[in-house]
């Protein structure tokens, strides 16, 4: 299984602090993606990035990738309450193949 | 922006009947998915579909779920013959040729069976 495991599974920190979830992953991969789920809804795609490239910046949000290591971090800087959901990484081989998700890391942000 | 849309949003069946989830992919999007997050777990790959054919499937995708594009626009989840266990939200997503924007999500509909 090529599924991507986060830890911590839960982390708490108040506004303004940083928040890194961290990813690890099984088996070789195209690319590794960040989602965030909003309690009881969707899930919203925030960042992908390929299995070639080490590092990338969305906004507030610093991804980087390792697959040496078969791993890869999210940062979250200067975190807002409304940052407060779940983020899942989720793995993928080849094009149009299935993502597999991992059990996700639940932030809570608080005022 | 375009969206993914599923309906219903909510639905509640008895055990052992028929239920189907719609979705309304993007347009011009080629690879169609069904995913489900049982409550509090993490979301699972349930089937992939391209060019009309199932792609992929996982081992929770049995004989009791079936998936279908009827008129080209619609792709539809069938779960024949409901249980318990089937309670859960059920994603569908989709991506277009490249995938540099990632899967969009629908979001979701949330199934419960009693």
């Amino acid at each position: 299984s090529q599924q991507g495991e986060e830890d911590p599974q839960a982390l708490s920190i108040q506004e303004g602090e940083n928040a890194t979830m961290n990813c690890s992953y099984k088996t070789s991969i195209n690319n590794l993606q960040w989602y965030r789920q909003n309690s009881g809804r969707g899930l919203v795609h925030l960042i992908l990035i390929r299995s070639n490239e080490r590092e990338k910046h969305s906004g507030r949000l610093r991804v980087t990738l390792d697959t040496s290591k078969k791993s890869s971090s999210l940062l979250i800087t200067a975190s807002r309450a409304a940052d407060t959901a779940s983020y899942f990484c989720a793995t993928d081989g080849l094009a149009g193949t299935a993502l597999i998700f991992g059990k996700g890391t639940t932030l809570s942000v608080s005022s | 922006e375009p969206e993914v849309t599923q309906t219903p949003s909510h639905q509640v069946t008895q055990m052992g009947q028929e239920v189907i989830l719609r979705c309304v992919p993007i347009s011009n999007h080629l690879y169609f998915y069904w995913y489900r997050q049982i409550l509090g777990q993490k979301v699972e790959f349930l089937v992939s579909f391209y060019n009309n054919e199932i792609s992929e499937k996982s081992e929770i995708f049995d004989d009791q779920f079936s998936v279908e594009r009827p008129d080209g626009s619609n792709f539809t989840l069938k779960i024949r013959s409901t249980k318990l266990e089937d309670s859960a939200m059920y994603f569908c997503a989709s991506i277009g040729r490249t995938q540099a924007g990632g899967y969009t999500f629908g979001s979701g509909t949330r199934l419960t069976v009693v």
